[in-house]
Parts: C-alpha cells; structure tokens; sequence
C-alpha cells in the first residue's frame, strides 16, 4: 500500500530560525514529490516538485531535497517568518497509465512561527 | 485560488438529507477532482473528472456522485448525508495529469448533523 509519513507532526519554532520537516514515503512506482503550503482555511499550494533524477530544489526561503534510494524528502525553511505558520503537505504521484493523477499525502507537518 | 470558487463555503446539514457542492472554474482545464480533508488523514481523493460528461471514482467514492456537464463545472452530490461526512471538501484543477500542478479552491466545511 502507498503511503507517505511526515514528520514531526507540529513544530513551533521562533521567528527567524531555520526548520527542516521530513517525509517518508513507500509510493511505487515513483513519478515525483510535492510539496505543498496549506494556511489555516485555505485549500493547499504548491512549493516545489521534484522528480526522480533531482536531488534539490529552490523556492526563495524553501529547499527541498530528495533522496530517491531511501525513499527520503525534506523541506527546509531559512530564516522564517510569522506568515510561514501553515501546514506543509508532501504528496507523492504513482506512475499510472490510465487518465488521473494516483496521489498519495501526507497528512502534515503543522508550523507555528512565535515572534 | 487559480481561478477556482467553490460553494456553499461552509453548510449545516441534517443526516439523510441531500447536498450539492460545487466547484466552478474560469480557466478551463480539462481535468477537475474533489478531495475530502480529516484530521489524521491526508487529502483523500473522492472523485475526478477527465472531460465533460467523463468522470472517474476515488479512493473514498462511497455515498458521493459527481457531474460535470459543462468543462467549468464540477458538481459532488452526497445523496443522503450522513455523520462521517463531515469534512473539509477540497476542489482541484490541473490542465493535465501525470506531472502538471493541481490548484486546489478554497474548501467547502460541511458539517453533517
């Protein structure tokens, strides 16, 4: 079964310090790995996508990297701020002949950023 | 929100009554899906949609229909709402599958009494 575990589950950290939030996923066959911003009562949005032959990838103050041997990602924010409080979601697409996407998520990593 | 509106934003409802939410879009892409979002799990995928008229189940499809009679678009009908449909219901698009992003609405809260 396909499943993508993220860790830790919440994280509060002081604005200004730099975090690093985990996936683990056993999605096969892999096609890529997103990660996703979701603020309190908004739907998700995308930050990177990484495909098999990537190992890292830039959105300004976010870096995700991808370890496609142990089944490994992660997302590193530098220098936060107040607006970086959100969940953060990896999701992980299957490779699937037929139309539609075969995605699998993860259930969330929720960050507080305290001034 | 890439253009997409859902409604109602927020619903009360009693079990075993009927409820339509729909998801409109402006930019017409070909593919539309509705997601449902519930502590401890993640987004989980109901139904989707490739075209007008063609349409596809999700993991979670018990209890819910779907239509799409216009590409804008995309209709999800619980036919008698129960309990364990109270959710956060997501809309999303993308202009393909495979590796294109999916741009997801705002949400619709329903809460099934």
């Amino acid at each position: 079964k396909n499943q993508v575990e993220q860790s830790p589950q919440s994280l509060i950290i002081l604005e200004g310090k730099n975090c690093t939030l985990q996936c683990n996923y056993t999605v096969s066959p892999f096609s890529n790995l997103r990660w996703y911003k979701q603020d309190t009562g908004r739907g998700p949005v995308s930050l990177t996508i990484m495909t098999f032959s990537e190992n890292t990838k830039s959105n300004g103050r976010y870096t995700a990297t991808l370890d496609a041997d142990t089944k490994q990602s992660s997302l590193h924010i530098t220098a936060s701020q107040l607006s970086d409080s959100a969940s953060y979601i990896c999701v992980v697409r299957a490779e699937k002949k037929s139309s539609g996407d075969k995605l699998t998520f993860g259930t969330g990593t929720r960050l507080a950023v305290r001034p | 929100d890439a253009g997409i509106t859902q409604s109602p934003r927020h619903k009360v409802t009693e079990t075993g009554t009927p409820v339509t939410l729909r998801c409109h879009q402006t930019e017409n892409h070909r593919y539309m899906y509705w997601y449902r979002q519930d502590p401890g799990h993640g987004l989980r995928l109901i139904h989707y949609s490739y075209g007008v008229k063609d349409t596809d189940k999700g993991e979670v499809s018990d209890g819910y229909s779907v239509s799409r009679s216009k590409t804008e678009d995309f209709l999800l009908t619980l036919e008698s709402a129960t309990s364990s449909q109270t959710s956060v219901y997501f809309c999303a698009i993308s202009v393909g599958a495979g590796t294109d992003t999916q741009y997801f609405g705002p949400g619709t809260r329903l809460t099934v009494l």
